[in-house]
């Protein structure tokens, strides 16, 4: 079972306007969540993170919100510029950030249109 | 600074036989994980190890099995190679477990089971 849900495969978005990447979880003991960025052949590189005692991070472009009662987080950029175009992973821990492994969504492709 | 090196890039391996695959992490870290990415389940955990020692294991059968030097470069080994076992095998690197907004991934192995 997927505990850690990323439902749009891949997402569309002209340039200039905001992207919105959308994750989804089930397991209650998640308290840490973050963000990767992927581009082809290469590993996947830390984006934004967010702690469960937060609903929201900032950072430049970038902005995560988490939504605890509906076990939902989501990843806005604002605005979206072409080197954006990547893989983006959703992933969550269930100690805090602390040493346990990292459970993975499948990821959303962003293709940001000219 | 040198980042996470993940040697061979690609391998081909028949049904059956098994692989070993290599990582040395950046300078300094002491903690290795490993992850598996299939399209069909995303990225999934592996394992970690820190100071040589398996610290959390991921669901997956004991044909995967890892370990780790005094000079923190780590090994996976998969034996009786399936075909399912096609993916891509990713590692990341960081000072200590559990410190993931700075973890380093390397550019993976990719493993095609023929």
């Amino acid at each position: 079972d997927q505990q850690v849900k990323q439902n749009s495969p891949s997402l569309s978005v002209q340039e200039g306007r905001i992207s919105i990447l959308n994750c989804d979880y089930t397991n209650s003991m998640f308290d840490y969540f973050l963000w990767y960025k992927k581009y082809p052949a290469e590993g996947p590189t830390f984006l934004i993170s967010i702690s469960s005692i937060k609903d929201k991070n900032e950072d430049g472009r970038f902005t995560v919100f988490l939504n605890k009662s509906a076990k939902h987080l989501s990843l806005h950029i604002v605005p979206s510029q072409p080197g954006d175009s990547a893989v983006y992973f959703c992933a969550a821990s269930a100690t805090g950030g602390g040493a346990d492994g990292l459970t993975f969504g499948k990821g959303t492709h962003l293709i940001i249109q000219p | 600074k040198a980042g996470v090196t993940q040697t061979p890039r690609y391998l081909i391996k028949t049904r059956g036989q098994q692989v070993t695959l290599s990582c040395s992490p950046i300078s300094g870290h002491r903690s290795v994980s490993w992850y598996q990415q299939t399209p069909g389940q995303g990225l999934q955990f592996l394992f970690e190890y820190f100071s040589e020692t398996q610290r959390n294991k991921g669901n997956f059968p004991g044909r995967f099995s890892g370990r780790q030097f005094s000079n923190s470069r780590s090994e996976m080994n998969v034996s009786t190679l399936e075909l399912g076992d096609s993916a891509l095998y990713l590692c990341a690197s960081s000072l200590e477990p559990g410190r993931w907004t700075e973890a380093f991934f390397g550019q993976g192995t990719r493993l095609t089971v023929v």
